[in-house]
């Protein structure tokens, strides 16, 4: 499969520590993109990376990329609640027009 | 960001039935529509490519007979599940990406769940 697998499948932590969650893929890629889905909704839209970037920040998101080892990491800082949600990754492959989506990671933050 | 509207947001029908499912691109004109499906606690899988004004492109192992899809104009693709039963039930995403943008940033709808009875 050309889809990003995931790691863990599950993760529960508490309030205020920081989760990480990794990716990994198969092919080649132009950019790896992080998605947030809260229960029964859509997508939103966290960070994209480009293939010669190799780290990335955004507000308390930081994103990794090692393309030699072809993975991706997420890490969200002091986390709240309100990160419940799953996260994927996704990746266009190059020559493609499409993301390919990976098989997420359901986090759990306790109060 | 843009804003990307699906509608309706659920719908129950009966085995048999076809069922429509209309996206829309409310700030922007989208040349190009994506429709995924995701059945639950999984990922989104790729269903079709909707282009404007051409056939949909679909992935393979996804029936175009049974899924069809129409992008009319820049701001309205729609997904049609006809004769529809119980395993078609999941929930179904559309996204859309700007002209002249490549396909790095897609703008997700919030997706219509689909329960056939």
């Amino acid at each position: 499969s050309q889809q990003g697998e995931e790691d863990p499948q599950a993760l529960s932590i508490q309030e205020g520590e920081n989760a990480t969650m990794n990716c990994s893929y198969k092919t080649s890629i132009n950019n790896l993109q992080w998605y947030r889905q809260n229960s029964g909704r859509g997508l939103v839209h966290l960070i994209l990376i480009r293939s010669n970037e190799r780290e990335k920040h955004s507000g308390r998101l930081r994103v990794t990329l090692d393309t030699s080892k072809k993975s991706s990491s997420l890490l969200i800082t002091a986390s709240r609640a309100a990160d419940t949600a799953s996260y994927f990754c996704a990746i266009i492959i190059q020559g493609a027009q499409k993301l390919v989506f990976g098989q997420g990671t359901r986090l759990t933050i306790n109060p | 960001g843009a804003v990307v509207s699906q509608h309706p947001s659920w719908v129950i029908c009966k085995s048999g039935t076809s069922v429509k499912i209309e996206c829309r691109s409310l700030d922007f004109q989208a040349t190009t529509m994506f429709w995924y499906r995701q059945f639950p606690k999984q990922s989104l899988m790729l269903m079709a490519t909707s282009n404007e004004g051409s056939k949909a492109t679909y992935e393979q192992g996804v029936e175009k007979d049974k899924f069809l899809i129409n992008h009319a104009s820049l701001t309205l693709s729609t997904l049609t599940v006809t004769s529809a039963h119980p395993e078609d039930s999941s929930f179904y995403i559309c996204s859309a990406r700007e002209p002249g943008f490549s396909t790095d940033t897609q703008y997700f709808g919030p997706g219509t769940r689909l329960t056939v009875l």
